[in-house]
């Protein structure tokens, strides 16, 4: 009964291949996000998307690409791995409505990518 | 441009005693404020959140937080500390109007000592 799910938990890849993270929440949230955590712990947004429509969009090179084939996934899809990719990726949800929950973000458990 | 300053990289507190996490947020128009808890290797946590109303919020597992407009800030405090309070604990700003985008200060790691 996890409220957001990411695959896989750990990740170790060596540069230049390409790889996948997914993410799956089963909140009934209408927002999902990606964030990357650096090794100083310094969480940054990269992607948002809110029913499967892309909505944030912070300066992250093209080599990732997001996907969100409904709403209650969105995968997150990087190319040509560099070494300053190494980092721990974090999905999230939030239901982007008002109500009690409104703007509360939950997050998977993370996905620890390691380039080589 | 909105942002968060944590000052302290690291707070130590005996358990038993009173922590204060500190967050100071600058935004130009009203904030959502929010605080997130991070235990070793795990996602991030919702602790609570100010919005609007009272300025003491309460939230999960005794922690409450004080809005206060005139310092522009919204520390985390917790009367007595636990030694399982021990994690990085991170406060977040959302802009009135700005969408879901939360950012997120750059994290306080809390020790609790016996």
């Amino acid at each position: 009964d996890t409220a957001v799910s990411q695959t896989p938990k750990y990740l170790v890849t060596q540069m230049g291949n390409d790889k996948s993270i997914k993410c799956e929440q089963n909140l009934g949230h209408d927002t999902m996000y990606w964030y990357k955590q650096d090794s100083k712990k310094f969480l940054k947004i990269m992607f948002s998307y809110n029913n499967k429509e892309l909505i944030i969009n912070e300066t992250v090179p093209n080599r990732f690409s997001p996907k969100s084939p409904d709403k209650a996934h969105l995968n997150l899809h990087i190319n040509s791995l560099e070494l300053g990719d190494s980092a721990v990726y974090f999905c999230a949800s939030s239901r982007r409505t008002s109500g009690i929950t409104a703007y509360e973000q939950y997050f998977g458990p993370g996905t620890r990518l390691t380039v080589t | 441009a909105q942002s968060v300053a944590q000052p302290e990289d690291q707070v130590n507190v005996a358990e038993g005693n009173p922590l204060t996490v500190k967050c100071t947020y600058s935004v130009s128009g009203n904030p959502y404020l929010f605080w997130y808890v991070q235990y070793p290797n795990r996602g991030l946590q919702f602790l609570l959140k100010y919005i609007t109303g009272d300025n003491l919020v309460k939230g999960s597992y005794g922690f409450e937080a004080e809005f206060n407009k005139s310092q522009t800030s919204f520390h985390l405090k917790k009367p007595s500390a636990l030694v399982s309070d021990s994690a990085l604990y991170f406060c977040a700003v959302r802009l009135e109007g700005g969408g879901n985008k939360l950012t997120f200060g750059t994290g306080t790691q809390l020790k609790v000592e016996l």
